[in-house]
């Protein structure tokens, strides 16, 4: 009954290291989502995978790149990591698009030196 | 800009009153709209989703929507202190399937 797992949960990097979240559902949902979530804030979405083999940018993509590893699995990576990417992301899932309900992982804590 | 605004809060409720959260929203195309709470660092979860206009009750929570005005609300009845979280509401655009619109939350405090 794990639902959204999301690894890892905290996360400390220095500007300019690299590094891929994980994110694994078990519900057989075809949709993926990552959000980035800051003080004040809204939730964002960066990228999306509306089901197996697709994906596309959100509100704020830039300085991400993500992939649909098969139906269960969607990662995210920085390439190059900056402050401004200092956030808790959150991966979420819904069986089709977002009118049906958003499940979401316990997010990553994320923080860019 | 689509938006979607809230009142920051805090919102502080006594116990046993009731809480009512407001939401207004930009796009006159939105159709779907969605509750979430958020326990402070904890992740959002669903609790109510309205899709036409007039109220929607499930338990304590009603939603209620009008379209005309553009605007969303959230009455909590017989508020508890386990209610005191953050409430988010996020609406769907007519343009797309896969994107909601999201506020940044009202801080509601229930206080026993």
């Amino acid at each position: 009954n794990a639902g959204v797992t999301q690894t890892p949960k905290f996360q400390v990097l220095k500007t300019g290291q690299s590094m891929t979240l994980q994110c694994a559902q078990d519900m057989n949902h075809n949709s993926m989502y990552w959000y980035r979530q800051d003080p004040g804030m809204g939730l964002r979405l960066i990228y999306y995978s509306a089901s197996e083999g697709t994906t596309d940018k959100g509100e704020v993509p830039n300085g991400y790149n993500v992939s649909r590893l098969n139906k269960r699995e969607f990662s995210l990576r920085l390439e190059s990591a900056a402050p401004s990417q200092t956030s808790v992301y959150f991966c979420a899932s819904s069986l089709q698009g977002v009118a049906q309900p958003q499940h979401f992982g316990d997010g990553t804590r994320l923080s860019i030196l | 800009q689509k938006e979607v605004e809230q009142n920051s809060g805090p919102l502080s409720v006594p116990e046993g009153a009731i809480a009512s959260l407001n939401c207004t929203y930009s796009d006159r195309g939105s159709q779907s709209f969605f509750w979430y709470r958020q326990y402070s660092g904890k992740s959002p979860e669903l609790i109510m989703s309205i899709y036409s206009n007039g109220d929607k009750e499930d338990g304590r929570f009603t939603a209620q929507l009008n379209k005309a005005s553009q605007y969303v609300s959230l009455l909590i009845r017989d508020s508890q202190p386990s209610d005191s979280a953050t409430y988010l509401c996020a609406g769907k655009g007519e343009d797309s399937n896969y994107q909601l619109i999201w506020g940044a939350g009202t801080k509601l405090i229930i206080k026993p």
